[in-house]
């Protein structure tokens, strides 16, 4: 079936960067654009940034511009997205989600914790 | 930035409709606007709901419907079930960006 499973839950200290993954499984890799979508406690849901499997190009929210980054790997079927300079306001739950306008299968998240 | 403004909470009781809202900062929302509806529940990930204004996927319910009216995007529930209970989320494409609502608590009681 379609999914989108995620990596593991992170601990970073305070100016480190994290990395999560996203592996894509059930459907055409370079199909479906995928999206990152995070949700700090409590908090609602933010959109972080898009990225066309295809090509390998991103569009990112301008309050991530310069900190984030995200990638592809074609060859594993796998989506990445790094947040650099972490603070403690980036302690979210990070989501990738799937399609251009439609968003319609999501990852099951990664819990990423910024603490010193 | 473009903000997007629903209604922070709502309470129905079990077989009542609830309407829920989407505005944006920026004006009259519009199909142009994709709107986006997604309902999450306490622990897990958001759930696709509506697409492109009133597109549903396999998966929604027939009670789900969304519309645009009075320039806002709109997500009807009709005969609200319990489970429905969950806090729902407005997308919209606004300026090069998507931009999520503030949410709806949607309280059944």
């Amino acid at each position: 079936q379609v999914q989108l499973v995620q990596s593991g839950a992170e601990l970073r200290k305070p100016g480190a960067s994290v990395k999560v993954s996203c592996k894509a499984s059930g459907y055409a890799f370079t199909s479906y654009y995928i999206h990152w979508v995070r949700q700090a406690p409590g908090q609602g849901l933010e959109w972080m940034g898009i990225i066309n499997p295809a090509s390998g190009t991103t569009n990112y929210a301008q309050k991530f511009q310069g900190r984030v980054t995200m990638t592809r790997d074609t060859s594993t079927s796998t989506f990445s997205m790094e947040l650099s300079r972490l603070r403690s306001e980036d302690t979210a739950v990070y989501y990738c989600a799937r399609g251009y306008d439609t968003f319609d299968i999501w990852g099951q998240g990664t819990m990423v914790t910024v603490s010193a | 930035q473009t903000v997007m403004t629903q209604e922070p909470s709502l309470t129905v009781s079990p077989g009542g409709t609830a309407t829920l809202t989407c505005a944006s900062s920026t004006g009259a929302v519009t199909s142009g606007y994709y709107p986006n509806w997604f309902q999450q529940k306490p622990g897990q990930a958001p759930r696709a709901l509506i697409y492109i204004t009133d597109n549903k996927h396999p998966w929604t319910p027939a009670r789900f419907s969304g519309s645009l009216l009075g320039g806002k995007a709109v997500l009807t529930l009709s005969d609200v079930q319990p489970e429905d209970e969950a806090d729902y989320y407005c997308l919209l494409y606004s300026g090069g960006a998507w931009v999520f609502g503030g949410g709806t608590k949607l309280t059944v009681l």
